[in-house]
């Protein structure tokens, strides 16, 4: 079945370096999304990336999504304490629901 | 406030009982989806709705139910078939389940301990 991977599973950082997460699916998506969830809370929204080669951003982070639309990538740029989190990438199925990446967990050393 | 409230936060039920947790919205999305997130993993779906009175099954639905009767109320039921039900559970919702912009809106979820 469909399948949305994403690397690395945990990432630790010094505060300041840059962080990048990547997100693989085995068909084509027609949008990716991008979720944040803090430790303890829920999934939030980020962003939606629809178009082929698109590339969004959002303060310090930056979202891109592939050419053939089947990968994408979060970008960090000088993490801060408050990027804590797990990301989640998710893509639609063709049955109504996201099919969600397993996650990658950021740590961030003060 | 508008959003998905989901009660109680923290439960805790003896072995060999059911339980069923709330999940409400008042966004007026046609879509509801239960999540199960087990400690260090991922989003796994359990059931989701896309309109009332219809859902489906998802990736881990065996020793769980729903009903979906009303489009702001979407309830899940642990039974005692579940065979490792301590876990956080998230219910969220969507304007729609398919096409573009379709984002999911996360309640704050349920933490779940069968002892």
């Amino acid at each position: 079945g469909q399948q949305v991977m994403q690397i690395p599973q945990y990432q630790h950082v010094q505060e300041g370096e840059d962080f990048t997460t990547y997100c693989n699916s085995s068909t084509t998506l027609s949008n990716i999304q991008w979720y944040k969830q803090r430790p303890g809370g829920h999934p939030v929204f980020l962003i939606q990336l629809v178009k082929s080669g698109e590339v969004k951003k959002q303060k310090r982070l930056t979202f891109q999504f592939g050419e053939a639309k089947k990968n994408s990538s979060l970008h960090i740029t000088a993490t801060q304490t408050t990027d804590v989190g797990t990301y989640f990438c998710a893509g639609p199925s063709n049955t109504g629901k996201l099919i969600f990446g397993q996650g990658t967990t950021l740590q961030v050393k003060p | 406030d508008g959003g998905i409230t989901q009660s109680p936060k923290y439960l805790f039920r003896k072995e060999g009982q059911n339980v069923t947790l709330s999940c409400e919205q008042n966004l007026n999305h046609d879509a509801m989806y239960w999540y199960r997130q087990d400690p260090g993993q991922g989003l796994r779906l359990i059931y989701y709705s896309q309109i009332v009175n219809d859902f489906q099954k998802g990736d881990i639905a065996e020793g769980y139910s729903v009903s979906r009767e009303k489009k702001e109320s979407f309830p899940l039921t642990v039974t005692s078939a579940q065979k490792n039900p301590t876990a956080f559970y998230l219910c969220a919702s969507s304007i729609s389940a398919g096409g573009n912009y379709n984002e999911q809106f996360f309640g704050p979820g349920t933490r779940l301990t069968v002892l």
